[in-house]
């Protein structure tokens, strides 16, 4: 059984430049979550949608993130345009209910 | 607002040694309280869920307990091996929302 899938794993860009991050959840899970990891500010949930209906967005940082879930097997997270301080790493997490599934994370840098 | 910390931050121990990790959280109206462990380079495995209405959750060598008037929870890892070596997260849902609050996480090493 496949589990959530992140692409890609490495981003590294230009400052300014448009980065858009993907997610394909667990078939069958109804919630998905979009988590940013930085060593100063440890692990933060910055959008999550409940059967493709974004519910809480309130970690998402400023107007230049935004998030999409057109349907029930997949998700974007784009950022644009990209700051150096955007650099972290990006997970995408799905759920039935608890616990959350994670994918490995896209590792993102900007220079 | 619901702050998770956790202590110690780091900690480094010999194999076969049983194992404390802490976990505290300032508001006590949690729904449940999670202990995941992530590896370098990889997202987080779900290890241990309690509910709010339970006390403890046990999975092998591992039993996680839940405080909820103190505002703590410890994961008991029992014989430590090397290959527990990862991070070690606590996360509190708050009310009946599946919102994840994590706390900053305890980096464990076991040598052999």
């Amino acid at each position: 059984d496949a589990g959530v899938i992140q692409s890609p794993r490495h981003e590294v860009t230009e400052m300014g430049q448009e980065v858009t991050l993907r997610c394909k959840p667990i078939s069958g899970h109804n919630s998905l979550f979009w988590y940013r990891q930085t060593m100063m500010r440890g692990l933060e949930l910055l959008i999550y949608f409940n059967n493709n209906v974004p519910i809480d967005d309130s970690g998402m940082p400023e107007d230049r993130f935004s998030a999409k879930m057109p349907n029930a097997s997949f998700s974007t997270l784009k950022i644009q345009p990209s700051e150096p301080r955007d650099s972290a790493v990006y997970f995408c997490a799905s759920s039935l209910g608890q616990p959350q599934h994670f994918g490995d994370g896209t590792r993102l840098s900007i220079l | 607002k619901q702050e998770v910390t956790q202590i110690p931050a780091a900690l480094s121990v010999p194999e076969g040694e049983n194992l404390v990790l802490n976990c505290s959280f300032t508001d006590s109206a949690i729904y449940n309280l999670q202990w995941f462990r992530q590896d370098p380079g990889k997202g987080l495995t779900s290890l241990l869920l309690i509910q709010s209405s339970q006390r403890e959750q046990t999975s092998g060598r591992l039993n996680a307990s839940l405080d909820k008037s103190s505002g703590r929870s410890t994961l008991y890892i029992a014989a430590s091996q090397p290959g527990d070596s990862a991070t070690y997260l606590c996360a509190a849902t708050g009310g009946y929302t599946d919102k994840l609050i994590f706390g900053t996480g305890t980096r464990l090493q076991v040598f052999p």
